[in-house]
């Protein structure tokens, strides 16, 4: 099986630009979270889609927003960027809920000029 | 609310020698306890984790973690460390009522020289 793949891997965007993440999870998973990794705050969770409807949201601005397909696959957008929102994002898919483990991908690290 | 703490930044060990990582944990209800590791440029990879039972659990690449409930900890250990683990250890809990979020420690890097 192919493991979770996340395009870009990097991105260099301005202030105030907007971007969009994307995430494919293993095949057959329905659940996919997003992270925020910084050498600051370490890593902080986003937000988690399960069968395309937000389950869960962490505490970030309105400017991160995410959807999952009916497909699994999910984005993530961050509208008017600003220079702290430079971070590795990280994807996770898993097959169902409560003990299951989380597969990451490599994550799609962006910088804000 | 939940939370993970990892006091140690760093842990430097000897090539052959114990290797431990710490953990401690808050959470309300019963934890699910994760142990991931991040190596350079790349996202973090399971190691182990506890559910419930045996408070020994023993994971991937020989690692183990033991479950101490009156002690809330989950520390992480291999008896015998290679300089491939030099690497990024997370620590995580869920709680059970929260679906898949997972709250992670600051991480602990781990330095193996030979």
């Amino acid at each position: 099986k192919a493991g979770v793949t996340q395009t870009p891997r990097y991105l260099i965007k301005t202030r105030g630009q907007q971007v969009t993440l994307s995430c494919s999870p293993i095949s057959g998973h329905r659940s996919v979270s997003w992270y925020q990794q910084t050498p600051g705050q370490g890593l902080q969770f986003l937000f988690e889609y399960f069968s395309e409807t937000q389950r869960n949201k962490g505490n970030f601005p309105g400017r991160f927003s995410g959807r999952q397909f009916s497909n699994s696959r999910s984005e993530m957008n961050v509208s008017t960027l600003e220079l702290g929102d430079s971070a590795l994002y990280l994807c996770a898919s898993s097959g169902g809920q409560g003990e299951q483990k989380l597969f990451f991908g490599s994550g799609t690290q962006l910088s804000v000029l | 609310a939940q939370s993970v703490a990892q006091p140690e930044d760093q842990v430097n060990v000897a090539e052959g020698n114990p290797l431990t990582v710490k953990c401690t944990y808050s959470v309300s209800g019963n934890p699910y306890l994760f142990w991931y590791v991040q190596y350079p440029n790349r996202g973090l990879q399971f190691l182990l984790k506890y559910i419930t039972g045996d408070n020994l659990v023993k994971g991937s690449y020989g690692f183990e973690a033991e479950f101490n409930k009156s002690q809330t900890s989950f520390h992480l250990k291999k008896p015998s460390a290679l300089v491939s683990d030099s690497a990024l250890y997370f620590c995580a809990v869920r709680d059970v009522a929260a679906g898949n979020k997972l709250t992670f420690g600051g991480g602990t890097r781990v330095l193996v020289k030979p």
